[in-house]
């Protein structure tokens, strides 16, 4: 079945240490998200991949960076995990971009910070 | 800016009752309206969508949504809940054929009771 995959599915790191969630889909879709979502919340918008396209949202913190390698796999990478970012962590595909395209989620990595 | 409200943090209904889950919402231009499911410690599953034509619309699991202009609504219903139905239910609004962003309500957690 096509659908979006996402490792690891917990992840723990210490304060500081660079930590690098991946996601991956065989759906083949344009648009890569990924979402931070905090107990009880909703998810967040950090970013958006068109194709090769990069788009940060203006209030993701620079601590926040994300790889687009082709058009299967999108990396989030936290340079220097805090406290603060210990959430789940979701990845998202889209076909394409009109507003009307569906979403579609994986799993989710959940970050853990010690 | 576009916003999503779901007055109930949570919902409690009995097996084999009607259930139903509000969601209002707030956007410029036409709204596309989305419903997702969030099992615990797992992704977000799309359940349906409105984006233009019949007001009803039906989706995954027996579900289906009924989309309100003059009320700015579109609240999802069940005939009859499953206890397996029980999970955080996410309303969320794109606006406009140009956007991208998906805004989220907080979420609706749904019981249902056996």
């Amino acid at each position: 079945d096509a659908m979006v995959i996402q490792n690891p599915r917990y992840q723990v790191t210490q304060f500081g240490k660079p930590v690098t969630l991946s996601c991956s889909q065989t759906l083949n879709h344009n648009v890569m998200y990924w979402y931070q979502q905090k107990s009880s919340q909703a998810p967040k918008l950090l970013f958006h991949y068109y194709d090769k396209d990069f788009n940060n949202e203006a209030d993701t913190p620079d601590n926040f960076q994300s790889r687009r390698p082709n058009t299967s796999f999108c990396f989030l990478d936290i340079r220097s995990p805090g406290l603060g970012d210990a959430a789940m962590y979701l990845c998202a595909t889209s076909r394409d971009w009109p507003a009307g395209e569906t979403q579609y989620f994986g799993p989710g990595t959940r970050l853990l910070v010690l | 800016a576009q916003s999503v409200a779901q007055p109930e943090d949570q919902v409690n209904v009995a097996e084999g009752n009607p259930l139903t889950v509000k969601c209002t919402y707030s956007v410029s231009g036409n709204p596309y309206l989305f419903w997702y499911v969030q099992y615990p410690n797992r992704g977000l599953q799309f359940l349906l969508k409105y984006i233009t034509g019949d007001n009803l619309v039906k989706g995954s699991y027996g579900f289906e949504a009924e989309f309100n202009k003059s009320q700015t609504s579109f609240h999802l219903k069940k005939p009859s809940a499953l206890v397996s139905d029980s999970a955080l239910y996410f309303c969320a609004v794109k606006g406009g054929a140009g956007s991208y962003q998906l805004t989220f309500g907080k979420g609706t957690k749904l019981s249902v009771i056996p």
